[in-house]
């Protein structure tokens, strides 16, 4: 499985663009890259999931480059109610084993 | 709302106990996924079932025991309890063997005194 590393921490304030960097240096052909979402007490909650290039969707991009071994999840016009913990994830789709490796995720914080 | 129901939402038992959680996967979803987590450990996967056959296991301890049912519905025993086990523990489902796309309860907060 690849590991994952990214930032421990980071601040924001409203209306801004969020961008949290994921290095995955060892990513795998048939692996997919994964960002969940969690507030506290709460489950996680998937936010956006890609395998090369851009992928858009109504809350975040992802913005992977060429080689992989990156990807960068980006927030547009972050708010306060955005404050979680984003985990990067990185594993084979459809593989036989579904069990997701969590690190410890990027704490975001968005002050008004 | 994910879809995934867990219950019970909250549970204070003590040292030594055996409890039983309880989830409910989304409709049409096969696999069923536990996972722990606690202040110094983060999110840890424990077992994942697939149509009612256990497929992976993670960190789970062996105090620790789960099934899936004909119904889809997952339970996770833990017995013998210990302070240490006082955690969140999150279910998930996902539609099929994939490792994508986990959609997760709400948890159940263990307490143990």
């Amino acid at each position: 499985l690849a590991k994952t590393t990214q930032p421990i921490s980071m601040d924001s304030y409203e209306g801004q663009e969020v961008n949290i960097t994921c290095s995955h240096n060892n990513i795998a052909t048939n692996d997919y890259i994964t960002w969940y979402q969690q507030f506290p007490s709460q489950g996680p909650r998937f936010i956006i999931q890609g395998y090369k290039t851009k992928v858009t969707n109504e809350v975040a991009s992802l913005f992977i480059p060429a080689d992989r071994k990156s990807s960068t999840l980006s927030l547009p016009r972050v708010s306060l109610s955005d404050t979680a913990v984003y985990y990067c994830l990185v594993g084979e789709k459809g593989g036989s084993q579904g069990n997701l490796i969590f690190g410890k995720g990027t704490k975001l914080s968005v002050k008004p | 709302d994910s879809g995934v129901t867990q219950t019970p939402k909250h549970l204070i038992t003590a040292t030594g106990q055996r409890v039983t959680l309880r989830c409910s996967p989304r409709s049409g979803d096969l696999s069923v996924y536990w996972y722990q987590q606690s202040l110094d450990q983060g999110l840890q996967f424990l077992i994942q079932y697939y149509n009612g056959e256990e497929r992976a296991k993670g960190n789970i301890l062996e105090r620790f025991s789960a099934q899936q049912f004909p119904d889809l519905h997952s339970e996770l025993n833990l017995s013998s309890l210990e302070l240490g086990d006082s955690a969140l523990y999150f279910c998930a489902s996902s539609a099929g063997l994939a490792r994508d796309t986990q959609y997760f309860g709400p948890g159940t907060r263990l307490t143990v005194l």
